[in-house]
């Protein structure tokens, strides 16, 4: 079965300080992995893509990482701010499919103190 | 920022009662989905369409239907809402991409409660 497993399923930071967000994933074959901020209320926004290629990709503040290898996945956040508070979701698309076949982890949720 | 929008945001209704959930995208995509989100769960595809008069269901059984009948348009309805019904509801669309990398938008979701 198909899955995307995401950790921690919550995390506390202070403002200012890093973090990483992981993502383990079976699907198979892989195409691509998303990283999506999803704010309370709100739709998610995307902030990376990758392929199979890439093992890295950057966003700003955001870093992900992609190991096609072990099928794991991390998403860095440097020098945090209030505004990074929000959910954030990996998403993998296996190879050759429709795009509609998106397979979703559950998300972290990050809260940034002051 | 995504050119797609969902109406209403917030909606409260009784049991029994029909509803429409609408989302309309000025991106000129030929692919829209909706997506069902419960909190802390992840998001369930239960629509989807690749273009005028092309509809299927989604990978998550789901009593409403969907209609296609303009790009820019892909509305919701529920013919009988249920308390089961309660939830989120995202509608989003996409772009070609290549090698089934297309950017995915969301709209800002619809929140629904059937008390």
């Amino acid at each position: 079965k198909n899955q995307v497993e995401q950790s921690p399923q919550s995390l506390i930071i202070l403002e200012g300080k890093n973090c990483t967000l992981q993502c383990n994933y079976t699907v198979s074959p892989f195409s691509n992995l998303r990283w999506y901020k999803q704010d309370t209320g709100r739709g998610p926004v995307s902030l990376t893509i990758m392929t199979f290629s890439e093992n890295t990709k950057s966003n700003g503040r955001y870093t992900a990482t992609l190991d096609a290898d072990t099928k794991q996945s991390s998403l860095h956040i440097t020098a945090s701010q209030l505004s990074d508070s929000a959910s954030y979701i990996c998403v993998v698309s296996d190879r050759g499919s429709t795009l509609g076949r998106l397979y979703f982890g559950r998300g972290t949720q990050l809260t940034v103190w002051p | 920022e995504a050119d797609i929008y969902q109406t209403p945001r917030y909606l409260v209704i009784g049991t029994g009662k029909k509803i429409t959930l609408e989302c309309s995208q000025t991106m000129g995509h030929d692919k829209m989905y909706w997506y069902q989100q419960d909190p802390g769960m992840e998001l369930h595809l239960i629509h989807y369409s690749y273009g005028v008069n092309s509809t299927e269901k989604g990978d998550l059984s789901s009593e409403s239907t969907v209609s296609r009948i303009r790009t820019e348009h892909f509305p919701l309805t529920l013919e009988s809402a249920r308390p089961s019904h309660t939830s989120q509801y995202l509608c989003a669309s996409s772009d070609p991409g290549t090698g089934g990398t297309g950017e995915l938008f969301f709209g800002e979701g619809s929140r629904l409660t059937v008390l």
